[in-house]
């Protein structure tokens, strides 16, 4: 079936350090994938997405590509500030005709960014 | 425009009470979604309306929980009775029906506390 695995958190790192987190998938066909955001005491927010192969998603400095060779859509961003301190949550969809199906999320990874 | 709206913000229950919980997708929006986290683990899907059909609820746990969408605009979904492994935080997402590839809004939740 489908899932979504992402790496385990919590992640804690200092302004301005680099920031990956790691997902890989499991899906049939051709999924389109998102990273999504939940800041503190908010709701879900889409983040970025990529709906096809070598598709580069990016979005407030994050970027993510759908490598298809290694089912991949890794988050990276170059210099993390404080405000990025949230949890994000790696996910996929199947799309049937003109509607978007259900999101599979991964478990999320905290992070945390201290000045 | 208004975004999606979930009504309580947070319900604590006694096991073996009903509970209802309310959403209202952004205007327009065909697509309505229920999710939910139970604490630590994924999000995980529940439902999918289109208008007032329900498209897809393979993600129902069981017949305590019911949604409904009626005259296809606001959603409730009910848990009666209800059970303490169904506490957790419930998500409703809406989009539009018109593109494959939409992005699912999320309203910030509903957290479901069962003592």
């Amino acid at each position: 079936g489908n899932s979504v695995t992402q790496m385990e958190g919590p992640v804690t790192l200092s302004e301005e350090a680099f920031l990956t987190i790691n997902c890989t998938y499991t899906a049939t066909g051709y999924p389109s994938l998102f990273w999504y955001v939940q800041y503190p005491g908010e709701g879900l927010q889409l983040l970025l997405k990529a709906t096809k192969a070598d598709d580069k998603g990016s979005n407030k400095g994050f970027e993510a590509t759908y490598r298809k060779e290694t089912t991949s859509f890794h988050l990276e961003k170059g210099s993390v500030q404080v405000s990025d301190s949230a949890v994000y949550f790696c996910a996929l969809s199947r799309n049937y005709g003109g509607s978007q199906g259900n999101l599979i999320f991964g478990k999320g990874t905290k992070l945390s960014v201290k000045p | 425009e208004a975004g999606v709206t979930q009504f309580p913000s947070h319900s604590v229950i006694e096991k073996g009470q009903t509970v209802t919980l309310r959403c209202d997708p952004i205007s327009g929006h065909d697509n309505l979604y229920w999710y939910r986290r139970v604490m630590g683990k994924e999000i995980k899907f529940l439902l999918h309306f289109v208008k007032e059909s329900k498209q897809d609820e393979s993600g129902m746990p069981n017949n305590r929980f019911l949604a409904e969408r009626t005259g296809g605009t606001y959603s409730t979904l009910k848990v009666q009775p209800a059970e303490l492994e169904d506490s957790g935080v419930y998500f409703c997402a809406s989009s539009q029906v018109s593109s494959g590839r939409s992005e699912q809004y999320f309203g910030p939740g509903t957290r479901l506390t069962v003592t």
